[in-house]
């Protein structure tokens, strides 16, 4: 159990465009989800927490009007990078709560031309 | 205060031996401290957890050793294989935070047949 699936796995788009990935726990309701960034070789830098109903709550630095998210239902949160550039292009990882531990999904990569 | 320090960065083993990756933080309020594991271009995945109830968990031939006074953990993976090479990032959170937590920079294990 616990599974938290991710689509689409990877995403090449223009630079300007806007990027939409969803982020579904498919066996558990999970009233919270996380959004992470990967650049390569490092750590899980998080973006932002996203709670069902409510607004997110952006990490510092993290610009909340580039980096849309929405926790419609208690199964499914989605991250919206609006006017993608180039910088953007990173690995996008998200995870959901289940009693405390937070399982992931297999990530999502974006490359911005 | 809200760190957790990963060493070392990158660790090279022998199959049939033991991996060792350390871990220290400095919030004393964190009780929950997971190990994940990361293949390239995959989403972590939970490997193991510990809470500060116990000083030591094992589960198959990977064992978490906790030092509360020391606020530091670690992960031993005996009878390491190839196949456990991988990323690994230890991380510490706060339940009551809504499983919000906090990543070490992770180490880079290669395991050599």
């Amino acid at each position: 159990g616990a599974v938290v699936s991710q689509h689409p796995s990877w995403v090449i788009c223009k630079s300007g465009t806007s990027v939409k990935i969803e982020c579904r726990s498919l066996d558990f309701q999970a009233t919270t989800m996380f959004w992470y960034r990967q650049f390569p070789k490092q750590s899980l830098m998080l973006m932002a927490t996203s709670n069902e109903g409510s607004k997110a709550t952006y990490e510092q630095g993290v610009e909340k009007d580039k980096f849309l998210i929405n926790h419609a239902s208690l199964t499914l949160s989605t991250l919206t990078v609006t006017s993608a550039h180039p910088e953007d292009s990173s690995f996008y990882i998200c995870s959901a709560s289940r009693g405390g531990t937070q399982y992931f999904g297999p990530g999502t990569r974006l490359t911005v031309l | 205060q809200q760190q957790v320090k990963q060493s070392p960065q990158s660790l090279i083993v022998q199959k049939g031996g033991i991996s060792i990756i350390n871990c220290a933080y400095e919030n004393t309020a964190f009780d929950y401290f997971p190990w994940y594991q990361q293949f390239p271009g995959k989403g972590p995945a939970l490997l193991i957890a510990i809470r500060p109830d116990v000083s030591e968990k094992k589960e198959g031939r990977f064992t978490i050793s906790f030092n509360k006074s020391a606020k530091q953990f670690s992960l031993h993976i005996m009878d390491s294989q190839p196949g456990d090479s991988a990323t690994y990032f230890c991380a510490a959170g706060v339940e009551t935070s809504g499983s919000r937590l906090t990543f070490g920079e992770g180490t880079q294990l290669t395991v050599n047949p």
